[in-house]
């Protein structure tokens, strides 16, 4: 069965930074892109960004509002994805998931497991 | 980027009724649309990928058609469990991006 359950969420203070931890089981975690996704509170989903990979050499590419403040990183002997955050503002309060792509046929890319979710508070 | 546009935004519907989503992306992204249904306080699950397909563990009352910018989710008769939030998500082309959302109510 396919878990991933992230850690690291917390309250932190404008500017300052918070790493997300994402364990992965239940599958070959070298072999699948994973995605980081947002949800502020009471809104929509939002992409963050995502790494590639083995063989797409775990390359990363993010959003836009990341602007260079986000680094995701991942560790495959330890089958962990990670969220780096610098930077913080008010505004990057959400609940932060990460999700493991999947691309079932062609013609698809889908985020078929989603970690329960870890919330993340930027306040002073 | 590409803009998804979800409507509508909230849908009051009773128990076996049937109801339909619809989601449009600003350009084509040929059949790349994946649905997810969140409940309050839980994730996102994957719902309706490749704009088609249902994926494992939903029932058959569940359905997606459409390919380039138009798109729809149907719900064939509604249960008390489908009660929750839909979104329509590109996979055509990062950044993903994700329709507003759909919250789906009991009438």
């Amino acid at each position: 069965e396919v878990q991933l359950v992230e850690s690291g969420g917390g309250l932190v203070q404008p500017g300052g930074s918070l790493r997300l931890s994402c364990a992965a089981s239940g599958f070959t975690f070298s072999d699948h892109y994973m995605d980081w996704v947002r949800q502020a509170p009471g809104q929509g989903l939002e992409w963050v960004g995502r790494t590639r990979n083995k063989v797409n050499s775990y390359t990363t590419e993010y959003a836009a509002f990341v602007k260079g403040r986000f680094t995701i990183s991942r560790d495959n002997s330890k089958n962990s994805l990670y969220l780096q955050m610098n930077s913080l503002t008010t505004e990057d309060t959400a609940v932060y998931y990460c999700a493991r792509e999947r691309a079932a046929k062609v013609g698809a890319v889908e985020c078929d497991s989603w970690g329960q979710g870890t919330l993340v508070t930027v306040s002073s | 980027d590409i803009q998804m546009t979800q409507s509508p935004s909230s849908l009051s519907a009773s128990v076996g009724d049937r109801v339909t989503i619809t989601c449009r992306a600003s350009q084509s992204i040929s059949t790349y649309l994946n649905w997810y249904q969140q409940k309050a306080g839980k994730a996102p699950k994957l719902l309706i990928y490749a704009a088609s397909s249902l994926q494992s563990g939903f029932p058959s009352r569940f359905s997606g058609s459409g390919s380039g910018t138009d798109f729809s989710l149907t719900i064939s008769s509604l249960q008390p469990e489908d009660f929750a939030t839909y979104y329509c998500q590109q996979s055509y082309s990062t950044p993903y991006t994700f329709g507003q959302g759909t919250k789906l109510e009991i009438k």
